[in-house]
């Protein structure tokens, strides 16, 4: 079966540090996305990790632990529109997207 | 303009009362899927196609249809709505490559009654 867990909410206050997790155990193992979606929109992609280490992109960055089946996403410098949730996606087989329950931020003044 | 689009984007119905909420996808891709999200539960596959006239369920198939006669459009129909199908639906379209991010439209919101 597919398993991927995220924290259901967290809060932040402008300027700081967040580092949001992922777990997950499924059967197929192609990489892992992660999501941005502002309430009521579409999600957006942010990063994507296949192999690992960390992948850094501006203020955001994504990490992934292959062999503990374990992935994080880190906003540096938060902002008052990073308020959003956070969508951690694995990838099973030819771009199949098994999505964890998303992680709700918000940010904070 | 690279684009996913869905309509409608609101919709208000009663139970049994066919509809078809249509996708079309002017990227060329060839992968499309359908997720419903619901609070709580966060965001899951009713059905995908890998191709034309190639299509498979995904994790909550029951009550819907699609169909993909062309590359650029995939229709979800729900032949008999119930009020258990009201939620909020995104078509998604991406490459066959692993590595590629799926592009997602702006959402169709069913309400049931």
């Amino acid at each position: 079966g597919q398993n991927i867990d995220q924290p259901t909410e967290m809060t932040a206050t402008e300027g700081a540090i967040v580092q949001i997790n992922c777990t997950y155990q499924t059967s197929g193992f192609n990489g892992l996305f992660w999501y941005q979606q502002h309430a009521g929109e579409a999600p957006t992609f942010l990063s994507y990790n296949v192999l690992d280490g960390l992948e850094e992109k501006g203020r955001f960055s994504s990490f992934l632990s292959r062999s503990k089946g374990y992935s994080y996403l880190l906003l540096k410098e938060l902002q008052m529109k990073d308020s959003a949730s956070y969508l951690c996606a694995v990838d099973n087989a030819g771009n199949m997207l098994t999505f964890g329950g998303g992680t709700r931020l918000m940010v904070k003044p | 303009e690279a684009q996913v689009t869905q309509n409608p984007r609101y919709l208000i119905t009663v139970t049994g009362k066919k509809l078809t909420v249509t996708c079309s996808q002017n990227m060329n891709h060839e992968y499309m899927s359908w997720y419903r999200q619901d609070p709580g539960l966060g965001l899951r596959q009713i059905y995908y196609s890998m191709n034309v006239e190639v299509t498979d369920k995904g994790d909550v198939p029951e009550g819907y249809k699609v169909s993909r006669k062309e590359k650029r459009n995939f229709p979800l129909i729900l032949e008999s709505p119930s009020p258990n199908q009201t939620s909020l639906y995104f078509c998604a379209s991406g490459p066959i490559d692993s590595n590629q991010p799926q592009h997602f439209g702006d959402g169709t919101r069913l309400s049931i009654l």
